[in-house]
């Protein structure tokens, strides 16, 4: 298993831009999650899934998009960029059934001009 | 609001000594987590708690829960070179949704 992916490892924006940072897993889990990682500072939940076709709010949602079409895939989408959008972001998962264990992935580091 | 914190921020410590980090929530949870993370990489799952009086144990790391108080603990013993990182705690803001609230990080140094 290749756990949890994410693409691409580093992108720098130019305000306003929009762009797609992709999140993929094959162990079949249920719930997936996006965090962001400002530095000096803990992880901020910014959208999850309990399933496909099913998505949340977390603590700092203004500004990203998400949609969960398929169990393997959890695509976070910024709609115009900004320079406080520059963050460390985190895509997690685990299965819904008997362990609360997540899997993250290793990261994309987004700086926004 | 549920709120995390963590102490202390920073900790430096000889090897072979011992030492614990505590993190402290506002408000009822059924979950809490302890990461790992080293500089420049991703998070590593430690421990999972989930009932109190939990107690984990791995290697050199050790992890409480205590729900009344609501409190956990990541007690290190005999430290070690390779134990250097920054240690999360987490809790969960509401049942089985992993509405997960981060601590801001101990970040622990261990030295010779």
């Amino acid at each position: 298993n290749a756990g949890v992916t994410q693409t691409p490892k580093f992108q720098v924006l130019k305000t306003g831009q929009s762009m797609t940072l992709q999140c993929a897993q094959d162990m079949n889990h249920e719930y997936m999650s996006w965090y962001r990682q400002d530095p000096g500072m803990g992880l901020r939940l910014i959208h999850y899934s309990v399933g496909a076709g099913i998505t949340d709010q977390g603590e700092v949602p203004n500004g990203y998009n998400v949609s969960r079409s398929t169990t393997e895939d959890f695509p976070l989408r910024l709609l115009s960029a900004a320079p406080s959008q520059t963050s460390v972001y985190f895509c997690a998962s685990r299965t819904g059934f008997s362990s609360y264990e997540q899997y993250f992935g290793p990261g994309t580091r987004l700086t926004v001009t | 609001e549920l709120k995390v914190e963590q102490n202390p921020l920073f900790l430096s410590m000889q090897e072979g000594k011992n030492y614990t980090i505590y993190c402290n929530y506002s408000t009822t949870s059924d979950r809490l987590y302890w990461y790992r993370q080293d500089p420049g990489k991703s998070l590593e799952s430690l421990f999972v708690l989930l009932s109190n009086g939990a107690v984990k144990q791995e290697g050199r790391l050790m992890a409480s829960l205590d729900t009344k108080a609501r409190l956990s603990t990541l007690h290190i013993t005999a430290a070690v070179h390779d134990l250097s990182a920054t240690y999360f705690c987490a809790v969960d803001r509401a049942y089985n949704t992993d509405k997960l609230i981060f601590g801001t990080g101990t970040r622990l140094q261990v030295f010779p």
